[in-house]
């Protein structure tokens, strides 16, 4: 079974800096898919980022970004020039290539100071 | 403005009612699934609807009941429910060929 592990439960970050959080992930598939989402106080579930494990290359969108490291099962978002409205609590999530079930990490919850 | 919308936002139920929960989905999308969401737990998939057929039931408790009449709605009924069931119950789409899944803004429901 895929597992997802964000081992850091909070994070701060002061505005305008970067920020860059950690995700892990265990699979024997070779054909997969990585997210992150964004989940503001309103509770909705917002994509931020995806990537396709085929690809070499880093997704990026705008100021978000990521760190694919497949060989060492690694997904870090990097979030540059931090704003006020990116305190949020943030997932990282696996989908087969097989089927369409995403499996979730616990979160990380990503204050931005003023 | 999502494309996917869930009704009611707030729920308030007691154990021994009868409600649903409402989704629907406005992006052409042919899959549709129902999460839930506790405090302190990983969103857990509960129920996934393909072409209106239920291809996944992640053991789930039959007080919860899934409707999928066409694939653009989805309901959750629930019945008999506990106090810990009391979450957020999150709705997502998506195409079944496609990768991306998209989330409506969840029914916090609450049992007393």
């Amino acid at each position: 079974a895929q597992t997802v592990t964000q081992s850091q439960p909070e994070m701060s970050v002061q505005e305008a800096e970067t920020v860059t959080l950690s995700c892990t992930y265990d699979t024997s598939e070779s054909d997969y898919y990585l997210f992150w989402y964004k989940q503001p106080p309103s509770r909705q579930m917002i994509l931020v980022i995806r990537q396709e494990a085929y690809k070499q290359q880093n997704a990026t969108e705008n100021r978000f970004s990521v760190n694919f490291q497949k060989a060492a099962k690694s997904f870090s978002l990097k979030i540059s020039d931090s704003q006020l409205g990116d305190a949020a609590m943030y997932f990282c999530a696996y989908r087969s290539g097989a089927n369409s079930k995403l499996t979730f990490g616990k979160g990380i919850t990503l204050s931005v100071r003023p | 403005e999502t494309g996917v919308t869930q009704t009611p936002r707030h729920l308030v139920m007691g154990m021994t009612n009868k409600k649903s929960l409402k989704c629907e989905q406005h992006l052409g999308h042919n899959a549709m699934y129902w999460y839930k969401q506790s405090a302190k737990k990983p969103l857990e998939l509960m129920f996934v609807y393909n072409f209106k057929e239920q291809t996944e039931n992640n053991s789930v408790p039959s007080r919860f009941s899934p409707e999928c009449p066409n694939s653009s709605h989805l309901f959750l009924h629930l019945h008999t429910l506990q106090p810990e069931d009391s979450a957020l119950y999150l709705c997502a789409s998506s195409l079944s060929s496609g990768n991306t899944i998209y989330f409506g803004e969840g029914s916090w429901l609450t049992v007393v």
